[in-house]
Formats: C-alpha cells, sequence, structure tokens
C-alpha cells in the first residue's frame, strides 16, 4: 500500500522567511514524488516532481529514501506562494497518485 | 488551450436523485482520470481510463457509481442515487502514456457537487 502524509493542515509564515512543507510517504518500491498547488480560485497544477531535480518559482524538494521524505522548501516565501500544497506519490506498478491531505500555506506582508 | 474542461462546475441536488458529471480532456491525451476530493482531503482516484478501457476502477464504488469513456475521449461520471456522503468535489485529470511512464496530469476545475 502507498501513503503519503503531510503532518500540517496550516502553516503560516511572513514574507521573506524560509518555509519548508513536510511530507512523508510510505511505499516498498521506489516512488515518484510530486508536490502539486492549487492557488485560490485555480485548478490543480503540478509544481514540480523529484525525478525533475528542477527549481520552479524558487522551490525545490529533495527525495530522502532514508527517512522516506519529500520535503519542499523556498529560502523566501512571497505573499504569492499562498495556496495549498498536495504532495502526492505514484508507485512503480501503474499511473495511481496518492495524495496528502495537503499543506494551506499562507504568507503574510 | 483550454485544458481539462469539466462540466457542471457545481451542482445542487436532492438525495436519491441522479446526476452526472462531463469530463473534455486535453487533445490528444489517450489517459483519463475521475477523483474525488471531499473537503480537508487531498484528491482520491476513482477510476482510471486508457483509451476506452477502464483500467483501474478499484476504488469505484460500483453499487452507485458508474463512469463511462465511449470513443476514447470525453467521459461521463454518473451517481444514482447520490446520498448525502457523495458532496464533494470530483476532478477529472488527463495525461498522455508515453514510453517508460505516464506524463503529468492535467486537472480539470472539479465539479463541485452538493447533496441536500
Amino acid at each position: 500500500a502507498q501513503r503519503v502524509t503531510q503532518p500540517e493542515k496550516l502553516l503560516s509564515v511572513f514574507k521573506g522567511a524560509p518555509v519548508e512543507l513536510k511530507c512523508n510517504y510510505s511505499y516498498s518500491g521506489s516512488p515518484e514524488l510530486f508536490w502539486y498547488v492549487q492557488y485560490s480560485r485555480q485548478r490543480l497544477q503540478l509544481l514540480l516532481r523529484h525525478i525533475s531535480r528542477e527549481s520552479i518559482k524558487g522551490f525545490t524538494a529533495d527525495l530522502n529514501k532514508g527517512e522516506t521524505s519529500f520535503h519542499l522548501k523556498k529560502p523566501f516565501a512571497q505573499e504569492e506562494d499562498s495556496a495549498m500544497y498536495y504532495c502526492a506519490l505514484r508507485g512503480t506498478s501503474g499511473s495511481r497518485l496518492t495524495f496528502g491531505e495537503g499543506t494551506q500555506l499562507t504568507v503574510n506582508p | 488551450e483550454a485544458g481539462v474542461v469539466q462540466s457542471p462546475r457545481y451542482k445542487i441536488i436532492e438525495k436519491k436523485q441522479p446526476v452526472a458529471f462531463w469530463c473534455n480532456p486535453i487533445s490528444g491525451h489517450n489517459t483519463l482520470y475521475w477523483y474525488l476530493q471531499n473537503l480537508g482531503q487531498g484528491p482520491e482516484l476513482l477510476i482510471r481510463y486508457e483509451n476506452e478501457e477502464a483500467v483501474d476502477d478499484s476504488q469505484l464504488p460500483k453499487d452507485r457509481f458508474s463512469a463511462e469513456r465511449l470513443k476514447g475521449v470525453d467521459s461521463t461520471l454518473k451517481i444514482q442515487p447520490a446520498e448525502l456522503g457523495d458532496s464533494a468535489v470530483y476532478l477529472c485529470a488527463s495525461s498522455k502514456t508515453l514510453a517508460g511512464g505516464l506524463d503529468t496530469q492535467y486537472f480539470g476545475p472539479g465539479t463541485r457537487l452538493t447533496v441536500l
């Protein structure tokens, strides 16, 4: 079975502060990990995926297989980063995406 | 490009009534997904189609839910009869099937269902 846990439902930071959204997963094989974001009144969209090893909008995430984590980080948060963030896992057996419950990030001015 | 299109965007019905949701995927995307998103939760897969074939419907409550993708393009998800607990957002997504795996899933805006 595959499972994704986002321990924080709400996260609030000030503009310019570092931000880290936590994601832990449970999967017996080699998973593919994603971060999806949903801005207010917009559809769910892919932010980044671990195999790309890229930085999108200043966000990065490193897959740590030892700790089974895929935390999302940004060194200097901006107000426009305020959104709902979902961590998701795709196993090797198919395309089923398993999502976490999401973290609502609020960046205060 | 319009992206994944869903209709209606909102639907309010009384319990025991039927309801149907429609999805038009991105052109060229052969894989289509229906997800259920309850309030405060992440999306959960209901069914996945590869062209017109349902290849993963293990999470679809088949006593009241049904889906079809007759020509491998548009899809319809139906609930009959609806129950109070079906109130949620129903998301459609699509992706291409590429050699070695699947491309990114692109989501529609969702249909918010309220069952009274």
